[in-house]
């Protein structure tokens, strides 16, 4: 039962467009959620980060999107680049409940930025 | 700053025999965790540790496999009798520090061991 469904395996898109990486949860207690990145040969390294207090969060290229009503968050990158390549995974944890230890992750999709 | 560190990088073995993955997080974090990642599949929480101690093993898949983490840095996974559903991708994470109750901390993840189960 798979908690957390990322159910694009992969994304193509030209660079300096908006890429627009989905995620879906079915559990609601979950109120926390990261996005991380993985280039091949390396562990995920954490990208950005949003409480489910917010519906949005912003750093820079990368913009978190979080609809609770739909369970449903969304990464959006702008402008893309080539070297945002990368594997990207959704992942969430419960803050509360002493359960924020643990992360669940969905499969990935894999961004391609095209030159 | 050094970041987490996992060795083997690859490690081939034969069903049956034992092995032995070791982490060493990044100095002065004390919380620490395993994931494994399996073709084709998200990370799979293992087991966590809050210094030696690991309040919650309830993500090892099996009573072969078995973690330990001494002196509050280094950690080892160890799987026993290894079975060919055991080769994946094994992730060592560390964090500043865990708090029930408290803001999930980033956690920080090495390069992973590769095990291959023949």
């Amino acid at each position: 039962d798979q908690q957390v469904k990322q159910n694009s395996p992969s994304l193509s898109v030209q660079e300096g467009r908006i890429s627009i990486l989905n995620c879906d949860y079915t559990n609601s207690m979950f109120d926390y959620f990261l996005w991380y990145k993985k280039y091949p040969a390396e562990g995920p390294t954490f990208l950005i980060s949003i409480s489910s207090i917010k519906d949005k969060n912003e750093d820079g290229r990368f913009t978190v999107f979080l609809n609770k009503s739909a369970k449903h968050l969304s990464l959006h990158i702008v402008p893309s680049q080539p070297g945002d390549s990368a594997v990207y995974f959704c992942a969430a944890s419960l803050n509360s409940g002493g359960s924020n230890y643990k992360l669940t992750f969905g499969k990935g999709t894999l961004l391609t930025v095209n030159p | 700053g050094a970041g987490v560190s996992q060795s083997p990088s690859n490690k081939v073995t034969e069903k049956g025999k034992d092995v032995e993955l070791r982490c060493d997080p990044i100095s002065g974090h004390t919380a620490l965790y395993w994931y494994r990642q399996s073709l084709g599949q998200g990370l799979e929480f293992l087991i966590y540790f809050q210094g030696n101690s690991a309040p919650d093993k309830s993500g090892l898949p099996s009573d072969r496999f078995s973690a330990e983490r001494t002196g509050g840095s280094v950690s080892t996974l160890t799987i026993q009798r290894t079975q060919q559903e055991d080769s994946a991708v094994y992730l060592c994470a560390s964090s500043l520090v865990w708090l029930a109750g408290a803001k999930t901390e980033t956690q920080y993840f090495g390069p992973g061991t590769r095990l291959l189960v023949l």
